[in-house]
């Protein structure tokens, strides 16, 4: 069955640190979504991205796609960061359908 | 260039009752797909349109769920009647084709009582 799993489930950090939260598949995806939701339901795209790095601000995401791995830094972690992130990947085989992590709770203290 | 729209965005019900949501998606964008959210889970789809047909209906409860995008663009969703087990955040996505980045609404939070 292909899945999509993330860790840790609940990260709780200080502020300035650098936080790592990663996401694990199964074989044949054509892409992976990394997603921030806040309290309050909507859901932001932070990237999208088949292999290599993105980098947006103090966000970066890498994808190894022999070690079917990605993750997702944060920089200067700052209590706005505060969110639940989630990893999505497109299995080839389910088409167009995107399958979901449980999601990661980070919570950035000052 | 403006998001994806929803509204209501929350809406508190009796079991029974009937409930409905629009969407307006990003300009242009062809693929529109309404998610469920139940607290603590993530995200499920429950049907994909590309411009106004349906790709993907596969996991909407039918008897009680209904969608359409009637000119390809806006979409409501529908569930009459509601049960307790529907209350979650109802969340609208678009995105360019088919397997794009998807850009998603703010949601409607749906309470069932």
């Amino acid at each position: 069955k292909n899945e999509v799993e993330q860790s840790p489930q609940n990260l709780t950090a200080q502020e300035g640190e650098f936080i790592t939260i990663n996401c694990s598949y199964s074989v044949g995806i054509s892409a992976l979504h990394w997603l921030q939701q806040h309290p309050g339901g909507g859901i932001v795209s932070l990237f999208m991205l088949s292999s290599g790095k993105k980098k947006h601000g103090r966000l970066i995401a890498t994808i190894n796609i022999q070690e079917k791995h990605s993750s997702l830094h944060i920089t200067a972690s700052h209590p706005r960061d505060s969110a639940v992130y989630i990893c999505a990947v497109y299995y080839m085989e389910y088409g167009n359908k995107l399958v979901f992590g449980a999601g990661t709770i980070l919570r950035v203290k000052s | 260039e403006a998001g994806v729209a929803q509204s209501p965005r929350y809406k508190i019900i009796e079991k029974r009752q009937s409930v409905a949501f629009w969407c307006n998606p990003i300009s242009g964008h062809a693929t529109l797909y309404w998610y469920q959210q139940i607290l603590g889970q993530g995200p499920k789809l429950l049907i994909q349109f590309q411009n106004n047909g349906v790709v993907d209906d596969s996991q909407l409860p039918k008897d009680r769920f209904s969608a359409e995008r009637l000119k390809g663009v806006d979409s409501t969703l529908k569930i009459q009647p509601a049960k307790l087990e529907d209350s979650a955040v109802y969340l609208c996505a678009s995105s360019s084709r088919d397997r794009a980045e998807q850009y998603f609404g703010p949601g409607t939070r749906l309470t069932v009582t």
